[in-house]
């Protein structure tokens, strides 16, 4: 069965740290990953989207990771602001109406 | 610039009841989908469009149905209503990439008593 396990459930940092988010995935065949930030009452809002062949993709403050031999991924955030208080989820495309499959989300909350 | 809006924002039903979720994007997008999201879970396909008049049914489909009459809008109804259909309902749009969502609307709350 096809799954994405994401560590930690939540997260607490002060504002101006860095955080490393991970997700690790059992998808197979693997099309691509996808990384989303979803506010409080909002919906998800696309940071990155990573292939094969990417090892790294940058937005901004954040930085995601690919290796997809070992099935694992992270998003790296550089510098919090309080704004990045939020849900991330990690999401593994196998191809297909069924192959998407969402992780649960990591909550970080950014505490002045 | 509106995105992809969703009607109503937050809804109470009695078991039994019946109602439409209206979704609407104005970003000419192909492909449309509806989620659902539980506490502790991710987000579940329930049914997908590929195109205007054509609906598909994802991973969770049953007590829902829906239908996309024009392009730009796309329908998600309860006809009877149920308390595990409580949960936050998720419109998205895609142009590009058929199984990817890439803007999603900002949800529907939607409670069964």
């Amino acid at each position: 069965k096809n799954q994405v396990e994401q560590s930690p459930q939540s997260l607490i940092i002060l504002e101006g740290k860095n955080c490393t988010l991970q997700c690790n995935y059992t998808v197979s065949p693997f099309s691509n990953l996808r990384w989303y930030k979803q506010d409080t009452g909002r919906g998800p809002v696309s940071l990155t989207i990573m292939t094969f062949s990417e090892n790294t993709k940058s937005n901004g403050r954040y930085t995601a990771t690919l290796d997809a031999d070992t099935k694992q991924s992270s998003l790296h955030i550089t510098a919090s602001q309080l704004s990045d208080s939020a849900s991330y989820i990690c999401v593994v495309s196998g191809g297909g109406a069924d192959g998407l499959t969402f992780g649960k989300g990591t909550h970080l909350i950014i505490q002045p | 610039n509106a995105g992809v809006t969703q009607t109503p924002k937050f809804r109470v039903l009695k078991t039994g009841q019946s109602m439409t979720l209206l979704c609407a994007q104005d970003m000419n997008h192909e492909y449309m989908y509806w989620y659902r999201q539980d506490p502790g879970m991710g987000l579940r396909l329930i049914h997908y469009s590929v195109g205007e008049g054509t609906t598909a049914k994802g991973e969770v489909p049953d007590g829902y149905n829906v239908s996309r009459l024009k392009k730009q809008n796309f329908l998600l109804g309860l006809e009877s209503a149920a308390p595990s259909q409580t949960s936050v309902y998720f419109c998205a749009s895609s142009s590009t990439d058929r199984w990817q969502p890439q803007h999603f609307g900002d949800g529907t709350r939607l409670s069964i008593l």
